[in-house]
């Protein structure tokens, strides 16, 4: 069964420290792959996706991606954290199983950006 | 172009009774699926339907179901609810099911509290 690993379950970094949140799936085929953020009190928006192409995905809010297909990994990087950036990051696998959609997401990665 | 919506936002129910949620997605979106999100267990895929047919469905018993109408308006059912069935119902909507270069945006959720 596809599946989705988020290893860091919980992150705390002080302003302006670098970011690498790790996410890895276990599906081998054709995969689209996302980032979710879910600030506190909001709904699950799209930070960034990768389809094909460049491999390092830029998103927004200075946020990037990079597709490391031989790893079956999508981490993702910030190089300068804000207070602003306080969130759960949620990694998500997408991919189309017999013309049906299947999306996967890990359990999610509580960021903490402390002033 | 509007958001997912989703009504109601919240919901206090006791145990046994039912529950109907509404979602109703990006205009020119076909695709919607459900989603349970809790702390322990993150988000959990439900069912997505498509042009008014169940395309794909998750791990959950029977008592939670769902419906599509021909607006792409969905509604899903839970019956005999269980206190475990507390959590965060978010819906997504999606232009195509299974397209490679499909994402799926999501609504605010509607937050279920069983007692």
């Amino acid at each position: 069964a596809q599946s989705v690993s988020q290893h860091n379950h919980h992150v705390i970094l002080s302003e302006a420290a670098s970011l690498e949140l790790g996410c890895n799936y276990s599906y081998g085929g054709t995969v689209n792959l996302f980032w979710y953020v879910q600030y506190p009190g909001q709904h699950l928006q799209l930070l960034l996706k990768y389809f094909s192409g460049d491999p390092l995905v830029k998103g927004i809010k200075g946020f990037e991606a990079e597709f490391i297909k031989s790893k079956f990994s999508f981490n993702l990087r910030k190089p300068s954290v804000q207070w602003s950036d306080t969130a759960e990051y949620f990694c998500a696998v997408n991919r189309n199983s017999g013309g049906y959609q299947k999306v996967t997401f890990g359990t999610g990665t509580k960021l903490q950006v402390i002033p | 172009k509007a958001g997912v919506t989703q009504t109601p936002r919240y919901l206090i129910k006791t145990r046994g009774q039912q529950v109907t949620l509404s979602c109703s997605p990006i205009s020119g979106h076909r695709s919607v699926s459900w989603y349970q999100q809790t702390p322990g267990q993150g988000l959990q895929f439900l069912f997505e339907y498509f042009s008014e047919t169940q395309r794909n469905k998750g791990n959950f018993p029977g008592r939670f179901s769902g419906r599509q109408f021909s607006n792409s308006r969905s509604e899903m059912n839970v019956s005999t609810l269980e206190l475990g069935d507390s959590a965060l119902y978010l819906c997504a909507s999606s232009r195509t099911s299974g397209g490679p270069w499909d994402t799926q945006y999501f609504g605010p959720g509607t937050r279920l509290t069983v007692l």
